[in-house]
């Protein structure tokens, strides 16, 4: 049973234009919310995070959206640059859990 | 600041033969530790995670084990490896309960011949 649901493998999105990165959950439990980048070969690093007592987090280039009702978020990225080309990892955890529960990823092309 | 640090960065090992992956932290004290597996198409699989020494939870029943012999020292192991463990193992530390954001370590990939 997936709780953390990224239903787009990949995505690309022309350099300059605006990405928009979905994630679906089904743990009403789930308060707290991440997004991580990942190169090939290198360990996912840390991107920017949102409560769910928010619905609306930025941090530069980078807003994630959050809507509790729907148990969805989203990662705008604008404008993309190809540095942007990575797997992006959506991820949640639940108040007290030790545990972070990942979704699959979506590859994201920056194209020139 | 503090520093994850995970080796060896690849290993090729053959069927059957044992493993033992290392990750430390420095910089903190009392770090929750996780390991995770990426393989191809499935996204990051937690495996173990541990908040104290000699505590180990086990999320995915496997020929894997995981021990935490130090406060900031986790180790990921196998007696005998099979084809299915080959994959990229992360190594990632959490301050607490009270801040959920995980930080990763380089990883390890293995491949199994």
């Amino acid at each position: 049973d997936q709780q953390v649901k990224q239903n787009s493998p990949s995505l690309s999105v022309q350099e300059g234009r605006i990405s928009i990165l979905n994630c679906d959950y089904t743990n009403s439990m789930f308060d707290y919310f991440l997004w991580y980048k990942k190169y090939p070969a290198e360990g996912p690093t840390f991107l920017i995070s949102i409560s769910s007592i928010k619905d609306k987090n930025e941090d530069g280039r980078f807003t994630v959206f959050l809507n509790k009702s729907a148990k969805h978020l989203s990662l705008h990225i604008v404008p993309s640059q190809p540095g942007d080309s990575a797997v992006y990892f959506c991820a949640a955890s639940a108040y007290g859990d030790d545990k972070i529960i990942f979704g699959k990823g979506t590859r994201l092309h920056i194209l020139p | 600041s503090q520093t994850i640090h995970q080796w060896p960065a690849t290993l090729v090992q053959p069927v059957g033969s044992p493993l033992s992956l290392e990750c430390t932290v420095e910089g903190t004290s009392n770090p929750n530790l996780y390991w995770y597996r990426q393989a191809a198409g499935r996204g990051l699989q937690l495996l173990f995670y541990s908040v104290g020494i000699g505590q180990i939870s086990s999320e995915v029943p496997q020929n894997l084990s995981a021990s935490r012999p130090q406060d900031r020292q986790f180790i990921l192991s196998s007696k005998k490896l099979l084809l299915s463990d080959s994959g990229f193992y992360l190594c990632a530390w959490s301050a607490s309960l009270a801040e959920d954001t995980q930080y990763f370590g380089p990883g390890t990939r293995l491949t199994v011949l």
